[in-house]
């Protein structure tokens, strides 16, 4: 089983709904994830961070963390072409500063 | 500002050629990463350092070597060893590994390698 597993899509969405990403991981003993936005031909930018259960909310982007069921989630919410692009979750590693890194959905947002 | 600074943007190799590629930050960031990322393809770890004069190998390291002879550079030398260097080569940094919360790594903005 991977380390961090995410559907490589691509999943398209209509302008203005809600684009749901989702992200599994294997290492239980995991505190923090993070989502990275990438477009194509760019290098990956940081957009969400979290560490604790629940929901965390930035602007239109929402993440959603269950460690119980080692699972983590990145809504977009009114959805926008400039949205369109591929996102990362991203788990630290068993060693001290990796980050492992999932495969990336490839997000399409169709006018 | 502040930031990780990737060049050249673009690099050409020759067959049998080494090149070197340049990552500074100047973050005060005390770890810093490479990555190789081929199209369509996730990121792929080929070195890490989390201080001054020390290096880790990831998992792709074979055909690479680095140097951390100062906290703000973090060089990668893909050397002829390397048959299949062309990709696209990501520079990161990130906060020391020591703090209580493990820190997001950010990225430069990349160097496209290419054989002639």
């Amino acid at each position: 089983q991977k380390e961090v597993e995410q559907n490589s899509g691509p999943l398209s969405v209509p302008e203005g709904a809600i684009a749901s990403l989702n992200c599994t991981y294997s290492d239980r003993g995991s505190q923090s994830f993070f989502w990275y936005r990438q477009y194509s031909g760019k290098s990956p930018e940081l957009i969400m961070s979290i560490y604790s259960n629940g929901d965390k909310e930035d602007g239109r982007f929402t993440a959603q963390l269950n460690k119980a069921s080692q699972y983590v989630s990145l809504l977009i919410r009114d959805s926008q072409p400039s949205d369109s692009a591929t996102y990362l979750c991203a788990v630290p590693g068993s060693s001290a500063s990796k980050i492992i890194f999932g495969s990336g959905t490839r997000l399409s947002i169709r006018p | 500002d502040g930031g990780i600074t990737q060049s050249p943007k673009y690099l050409f190799r020759k067959e049998g050629q080494n090149v070197t590629l340049s990552c500074e930050q100047n973050l005060n960031h005390d770890a810093m990463y490479w990555y190789r990322q081929d199209p369509g393809q996730g990121l792929r770890l080929i070195y890490y350092s989390q201080i001054v004069n020390d290096f880790q190998k990831g998992d792709i390291a074979e055909g690479y070597s680095v140097s951390r002879e100062k906290k703000e550079s973090f060089p990668l030398t893909v050397t002829s060893a390397q048959k299949n260097p062309t990709a696209f080569y990501l520079c990161a940094s990130s906060i020391s590994p020591g703090t209580s919360r493990d820190q997001p790594q950010h990225f430069g903005d990349g160097t496209r390698l290419s054989i002639l």
